[in-house]
C-alpha cells in the first residue's frame, strides 16, 4: 500500500520559515492537501490540491512539490501555528494520510 | 454553511459493535462523498472509507474490511459508519469529512469510541 512520510516534528524560531515535508514515491503525480490539527479538535484543510488555499486561511501557509516530495511552508511563524500537520492524497481508491508532523515554535 | 454533526460519545464492551451517525446540512447531501477517518489518542489519522450518499458506492480501507459498514439515509442526510467485533485498540475519535475527489474540506466534531 502507498506510504508518506513525515517527519514527527519540526522546530522553527519564531517569525521564521517553517518547512514540513512529505515524501512518496511518484507524489508529483498526485494531489497533495495539508491538514492542520488542533489537539482535540477535527483537522481543518489550509493547501489543497498542492498549492490552493481555502478561504480563511492565511498567505502565509503554502504548498509546494518537487521530484518526490511536497512542503508545507509557514512562513513568520507564530505560537499560534503549533499544531499537528498532516499530508494526504488518493491513491488507489484509498485516502492516504502521512503519519503527522508537529510543529514546535521556539 | 456546511456542518457535519456527529452522534455522542459511545462505551462498548470488546466483541460489540458501535454505530456512529453524521448528519450533513448546507449543501447537497448526494454531490458528495463522506469519509470516516478514525484517531487514536496520540495518534495520526486513519482512513477507514467512504460512501457515496447518490449512488450508496462505498469503499472500504483494506484494515476494516469485513468489520466496517457504512449505510445512509437520504431523508434525513445521514451517513452511519458500524464498527463490529470491537477490540480495545478500536478506542479512538471517529470523523466523518466531506470528500470533494479527496479534499476533505469539512469534518464533523468527532464522536469518542471507547473499548473497555
Amino acid at each position: 500500500s502507498y506510504e508518506l512520510s513525515q517527519p514527527l516534528s519540526v522546530s522553527v524560531a519564531l517569525g521564521q520559515t517553517a518547512r514540513i515535508t512529505c515524501e512518496g514515491d511518484n507524489i508529483g503525480r498526485k494531489d497533495v492537501q495539508w491538514y492542520q490539527q488542533q489537539p482535540g479538535h477535527a483537522p481543518v484543510l489550509v493547501i489543497y490540491r498542492n498549492v490552493k488555499r481555502p478561504s480563511g486561511i492565511p498567505e502565509r501557509l503554502s504548498g509546494s512539490k518537487s521530484g518526490n516530495t511536497a512542503t508545507l511552508t509557514i512562513s513568520g511563524a507564530q505560537a499560534g501555528d503549533e499544531f499537528d500537520y498532516y499530508c494526504q492524497v488518493w491513491d488507489t481508491n484509498s485516502v492516504v494520510f502521512g503519519g503527522g508532523t508537529k510543529l514546535i515554535v521556539l | 454553511q456546511v456542518q457535519l454533526v456527529q452522534s455522542g460519545a459511545e462505551v462498548k464492551k470488546p466483541g460489540a459493535s458501535v454505530k456512529v451517525s453524521c448528519k450533513a446540512s448546507g449543501y447537497i447531501f448526494s454531490s458528495y462523498d463522506i469519509n470516516w477517518v478514525r484517531q487514536a489518542t496520540g495518534q495520526g489519522l486513519e482512513w477507514m472509507g467512504l460512501m457515496n450518499p447518490s449512488s450508496g458506492y462505498t469503499a472500504y480501507a483494506q484494515t476494516f474490511q469485513g468489520r466496517v459498514t457504512f449505510t445512509g439515509d437520504t431523508s434525513i442526510n445521514a451517513i452511519y459508519m458500524e464498527l463490529s467485533r470491537l477490540r480495545t485498540d478500536d478506542t479512538a475519535v471517529y470523523f466523518c469529512a466531506r470528500g470533494d475527489r479527496s479534499v476533505l474540506q469539512y469534518w464533523g466534531q468527532g464522536s469518542l469510541v471507547t473499548v473497555s
